[in-house]
């Protein structure tokens, strides 16, 4: 079974460039997670989607922003970048069900892909 | 608001020694409870989980973990490592119950290196 898969895997930008990261969940996975993980600041939640909706966000700028499609694969965008913004970005899926009464429940594991790695230059 | 703070940033042990990898958390909700393994430039993989029952789980590769309730605990341990073992691991929270939407809290990694 495939897993989560990130493009581009790497990446070189310059200050004041904008970039979109792209992932493509587990098949049947229809929530995607992404995270930044600097050395400074270790792994920090940026913001989760479900069902083309954003339903949590993590304390990031509005610089960063992202997107789900209807076949659940899920793009970030960070806009005027910052030397900061160098991270690995990663990506996380995790299976969403519906059960009796329309109530949703999370479960309770989230898959990692392998991430991109994004330079600021 | 939760927090998990793992108590060693670094552990160095030899190879077939056994090794304890201390995390702490703090949550006003139930929670769940997950170890991640990174290896270089890799991405974060699942070692175990705890989300109920019984409170000493067993993951891959050999790792287990026990939950303490009483001492908001759930430290890693491994009987004997393996110079494969040389990772960094993450300790994890989430909220239980169907109400994470999808959000980890990770602690601060701690970085294992096993020697020959």
């Amino acid at each position: 079974k495939a897993g989560v898969t990130q493009t581009p895997r790497y990446l070189i930008k310059t200050r004041g460039q904008q970039v979109t990261l792209s992932c493509s969940p587990i098949s049947g996975h229809r929530s995607v997670s992404w995270y930044q993980q600097t050395p400074g600041q270790g792994l920090q939640f940026l913001f989760e989607y479900f069902s083309e909706t954003q339903r949590n966000k993590g304390n990031f700028p509005g610089r960063f922003s992202g997107r789900q499609f209807s076949n659940s694969r899920s793009e970030m965008n960070v806009s005027t970048l910052e030397l900061g913004d160098s991270a690995l970005y990663l990506c996380a899926s995790s299976l969403v069900f519906w059960a009796s009464g329309s109530r949703e429940y999370d479960t309770d594991t989230q898959y990692f892909g392998p991430g991109t790695r994004l330079t600021v230059l | 608001a939760q927090s998990v703070t793992q108590l060693d940033s670094q552990v160095p042990v030899f190879e077939e020694a056994p090794v304890e990898l201390r995390c702490n958390y703090s949550s006003s909700v139930s929670v769940y409870l997950f170890w991640y393994v990174q290896y270089p430039n890799q991405g974060l993989q699942l070692l175990l989980k705890y989300l109920s029952g019984s409170t000493l789980v067993k993951g891959i590769n050999g790792f287990e973990a026990e939950f303490n309730k009483s001492q908001t605990s759930f430290h890693l341990r491994k009987p004997s490592v393996h110079i494969s073992d040389t990772a960094e691991y993450f300790c994890a929270v989430s909220n239980a119950g169907g109400t994470s939407y999808g959000k980890l809290t990770f602690g601060q990694g701690t970085i294992l290196t096993v020697h020959p």
